[in-house]
């Protein structure tokens, strides 16, 4: 069985500030994990993934993550906000195996103050 | 670039009526996936393919069928639609072969049922 849980469906940042998306994961294997980000009116893309390799993984837009196993946690941050960060964003967990199923969280909702 | 394709962005149904929401994808993937987005809820798994003519129910499966007669297409079937099943509807695909789990999704269908 695995889950995702992300702290806050709401989180509101000033321009220029540090954004701090929290996910704890739960999962009885290895597992992957995965921040996916929505722009209104679209679907989700992939903003970055951790696979077992390196513990601090690097995405798109100046987004990084990192896996602590001890804390079963993968929190996203970004030093900066900029106006453009405003979406929300989805932790989502899974596990290595072609057909294995993708688990979401509810999803955090990222606001940018000018 | 992978294409995931809804064949509708906005659809309007009355209660009873018979839903078809089709996707598409254009990169050979094995795995293809329905979920709803609800908000406060995230996205949750309706049902999953992993290869022409199989389904597996996900998280969620009851009021919906699916379909997979051919690899690229993955249609959702509402048998007799509900209000309850008002939702931002998510199709997404992964290729089976890569360990990695990443989805590509299209840019969903909402759906409302009056």
């Amino acid at each position: 069985a695995q889950s995702v849980t992300q702290l806050g469906s709401h989180v509101s940042v000033s321009e220029g500030a540090l954004v701090l998306l929290r996910c704890n994961y739960s999962s009885s294997v290895p597992p992957y994990l995965f921040w996916y980000v929505q722009y209104p009116n679209q679907g989700l893309q992939l903003l970055l993934k951790y696979t077992s390799a390196a513990t601090l993984v690097k995405g798109i837009n100046g987004f990084e993550a990192e896996f602590k196993k001890s804390e079963t946690s993968f929190h996203l941050t970004k030093p900066s906000a900029h106006m453009s960060d405003a979406a929300e964003y989805f932790c989502a967990v899974t596990h290595s195996g072609g057909y294995q199923k993708v688990t979401f969280g509810i999803g955090t909702k990222l606001q940018v103050i000018p | 670039d992978v294409k995931v394709t809804q064949s509708s962005r906005y659809l309007v149904k009355r209660t009873g009526e018979k839903v078809f929401l089709e996707c598409v994808q254009d990169m050979d993937h094995e795995n293809m996936f329905w979920y709803r987005q609800d908000p406060g809820l995230g996205l949750r798994l309706i049902y999953f393919s992993y290869d022409v003519k199989m389904k597996e129910k996900g998280d969620i499966p009851e009021g919906y069928s699916v379909s997979r007669e051919k690899k690229e297409r993955f249609s959702l079937i509402l048998e007799s639609a509900s209000t309850n099943q008002t939702s931002m509807y998510l199709c997404a695909s992964k290729d089976a072969g890569r360990d990695t789990g990443e989805l590509f999704f299209g840019e969903g269908s909402r759906l409302t049922v009056l």
